[in-house]
């Protein structure tokens, strides 16, 4: 059972904005500003998309964005694309140098 | 360019012990993190631990805590996991991964990740 949790599936029509939820608590997402984003394609490496909340890394388009409200991050694709089907996990600092993932979230594009 | 290169695939025995490798490349080895991660068949992503390879400082999941050594080789750039006691739960893919620090204190993500290791224990 993973200590973070996500909605198994989300979707959405090509060109539409889908957010997909991470909530935690007090003692990881809730206390600490170290929201991290994965993006995975079957069969590959998990590629960072976000990091610190909501920062992108060098690369990754703008279409991405994260936030953050009490113990509940947010991944946000906007302009949904066809490559943009895929997992997404999200991960937090949970304190004593310990960081938890969530399940993960299928995304299908319709 | 970042990379990190991970061994091949392992077989193992319920009991027996396994090491995998991640040997990095094109950036200074000793100024970030090793972060080791698996993914079980169709399931999520589990963080195991870190291990910084300037001071050879580990941190590691409550529950593989005495099953698991991270270990670093800087004359080599090359990072180890060795994982003992396997069990059916351990088969997975074994991911290493990149994580940046700030004077030496881990940063909390994961910027490059190695191709992934599949470790199958089964008798």
């Amino acid at each position: 059972q993973s200590v973070l949790t996500q909605p198994p599936s989300a979707s959405g029509s090509p060109g539409q904005s889908v957010t997909i939820s991470c909530t935690g608590t007090s003692s990881d997402v809730g206390n600490y500003n170290y929201v991290s984003w994965y993006q995975q394609h079957p069969g590959q490496a998990p590629k960072l998309i976000i990091y610190d909340v909501s920062k992108r890394p060098s690369g990754v388009p703008a279409r991405f964005s994260g936030s953050k409200s009490a113990n509940t991050a947010s991944l946000t694709v906007s302009g949904l694309q066809a490559e943009d089907e895929a997992d997404y996990y999200c991960n937090s600092y949970a304190g004593s140098n310990n960081v938890v993932f969530g399940g993960g979230t299928k995304l299908t594009v319709l | 360019q970042v990379q990190l290169v991970q061994s091949g695939v392992e077989v193992k025995n319920p009991g027996a012990s396994v090491q995998v490798s991640c040997k990095a490349s094109g950036y200074v080895f000793t100024s970030y993190d090793i972060t080791w991660v698996r993914q079980a068949p169709g399931q999520g992503l589990e963080w195991m631990g870190r291990v910084n390879p300037y001071n050879h400082n580990t941190d590691y999941a409550q529950n593989l805590q005495g099953r698991v050594t991270m270990t670093t080789d800087a004359s080599t750039r090359t990072a180890y996991m060795e994982l003992r006691l396997l069990t059916s739960d351990d088969t997975a893919v074994y991911y290493c991964a990149r994580e940046p620090t700030l004077d030496t204190a881990p940063l909390h993500y994961f910027d490059y990740w190695g191709q992934g290791t599949l470790v199958t224990v089964s008798s």
